[in-house]
């Protein structure tokens, strides 16, 4: 069975830095990773996805995230964060067809700006 | 607009009754599923489904059941022998392995 690991339940970063958030996943093949972002009371907006192909994929909203198959890795990362990046963000995996039976999730990292 | 329409936003159950929770999208989808989220827990599966008339248990069934006799709507109903059913619900439906989320529905326990 799949699984994974956001090892940071809270980060706190200044508007304008940089944002790194740690995703390890472990699933035997090659697994399809997700990173989905939440506001308070709401749903889950996908940031970004990678099935295949180039490891450095681009999503929504200026992030983007680095497949690692060497380290079990799937950060997100943006260049310069904005105080409506305030959110919830929630790490992915999907195994056969790309999580048609259902993605298993980390249990979320809370990102914090501090103006 | 399409997209992913659940209802009601806030449901308050009474013991022992069973509640059931609406989904309804509009994306031609042909997958659906019910997800259950807790504090600090992220989501966990409840159930799913591929198809019209064919649905599948997650890793936390017991407690729920559902139905989908149409391709549009997969609702969920918590019956009494969930005995822990306070949480934040979200239902998502799928194409081309991508899964897309309705806004929840959060159930209380009076």
């Amino acid at each position: 069975a799949q699984s994974v690991t956001q090892p940071d339940i809270h980060i706190t970063v200044s508007e304008g830095a940089s944002l790194e958030l740690r995703c390890n996943y472990s699933y035997g093949a090659t697994p399809y990773l997700f990173w989905y972002v939440q506001s308070p009371g709401q749903g889950l907006q996908l940031l970004l996805k990678y099935f295949s192909g180039d490891t450095l994929v681009q999503g929504i909203k200026g992030f983007e995230a680095e497949f690692k198959r060497s380290q079990s890795s799937f950060n997100l990362r943006k260049p310069s964060v904005h105080w409506s990046d305030a959110a919830e963000y929630f790490c992915a995996v999907g195994a056969s067809g790309g999580g048609a039976d259902g993605l298993t999730f980390g249990k979320g990292t809370h990102l914090i700006i501090q103006p | 607009d399409g997209g992913i329409t659940q209802s009601p936003k806030y449901l308050f159950r009474k013991e022992g009754q069973n509640v059931t929770l609406s989904c309804e999208q509009n994306l031609n989808h042909d997958a659906m599923y019910w997800y259950r989220q807790d504090p600090g827990q992220g989501l966990r599966l409840i159930y799913y489904s591929q198809i019209v008339n064919d649905f599948q248990k997650g890793d936390i069934a017991e407690g729920y059941s559902v139905s989908r006799e149409k391709k549009e709507s997969f609702p969920l109903t918590v019956t009494s022998a969930q005995k822990n059913p306070t949480a934040f619900y979200l239902c998502a439906s799928s194409s081309r392995e991508t899964q897309y989320f309705g806004p929840g529905t959060r159930l209380l326990v009076l």
